[in-house]
């Protein structure tokens, strides 16, 4: 089935950039999406990319997609320790199925 | 503008004991679902629903049961709550084609 994979955790320090990376399997892939999870909280909707773009920025967010190698990828640009969070790859197919990750817990250290 | 509720926000439970939680969206959305939350496992889908009076089972459907008797409403059972239930459950809504889900801000459910 459909699958979608990325890394459990990742350190940075305050003010480098964090790049956290996903891979998925689907073929019929639609939209890509980032959702971050701040404690206590249900998730949120960070950014989304449409599956015929390669790149998209918004403010410090930078959102990377290799369509033939099913790479995605989230670049926060001078962490903050108000990014400390989870953040969620998800792929959402033609049926309008979204598919997540187990989600990249994002630590920064001081 | 309150999106997605759910209630209620944490409750311990015996096992054995049976509860229903609420989830209620006001954004006239045709989907919604049931996901679970547990470390290291991500979110996976209990039930969801993609329209009033249909249910359908998603990936961890057992000790589960679900009903949408008005399109705002999506209402996760419990009969017989056990410990592995334990989990924060989120409930989430969408448009049919639409551009992501909005989830819920979850429930901290301890069965003991």
């Amino acid at each position: 089935g459909e699958d979608v994979e990325q890394s459990l955790f990742l350190s940075v320090r305050e003010g480098d950039s964090s790049v956290i990376n996903c891979t998925y399997t689907d073929s019929s892939s639609t939209y890509l999406y980032w959702y971050k999870q701040e404690p206590g909280a249900g998730l949120q909707l960070l950014t989304y990319i449409f599956s015929n773009m390669d790149m998209k920025q918004d403010q410090r967010l930078t959102v990377l997609l290799n369509k033939k190698d099913k790479h995605l990828s989230l670049r926060i640009a001078d962490t903050q320790t108000g990014d400390s969070a989870i953040y969620f790859c998800a792929d959402q197919n033609r049926d309008d199925k979204i598919i997540f990750g187990k989600g990249t817990r994002l630590h920064i250290l001081p | 503008n309150a999106g997605v509720t759910q209630t209620p926000k944490f409750r311990v439970l015996k096992t054995g004991q049976s509860m229903t939680l609420l989830c209620a969206q006001d954004m006239n959305h045709e989907y919604m679902y049931w996901y679970r939350q547990d470390p290291g496992m991500g979110l996976r889908l209990i039930h969801y629903s993609v329209g009033e009076g249909t249910t359908a089972k998603g990936e961890v459907p057992d000790g589960y049961n679900v009903s949408r008797l008005k399109k705002q409403n999506f209402l996760l059972g419990l009969e017989s709550a056990a410990p592995s239930q334990t989990s924060v459950y989120f409930c989430a809504s969408s448009y049919a084609g639409g551009l992501g889900y909005t989830f819920g801000s979850g429930t901290r459910l301890t069965v003991v």
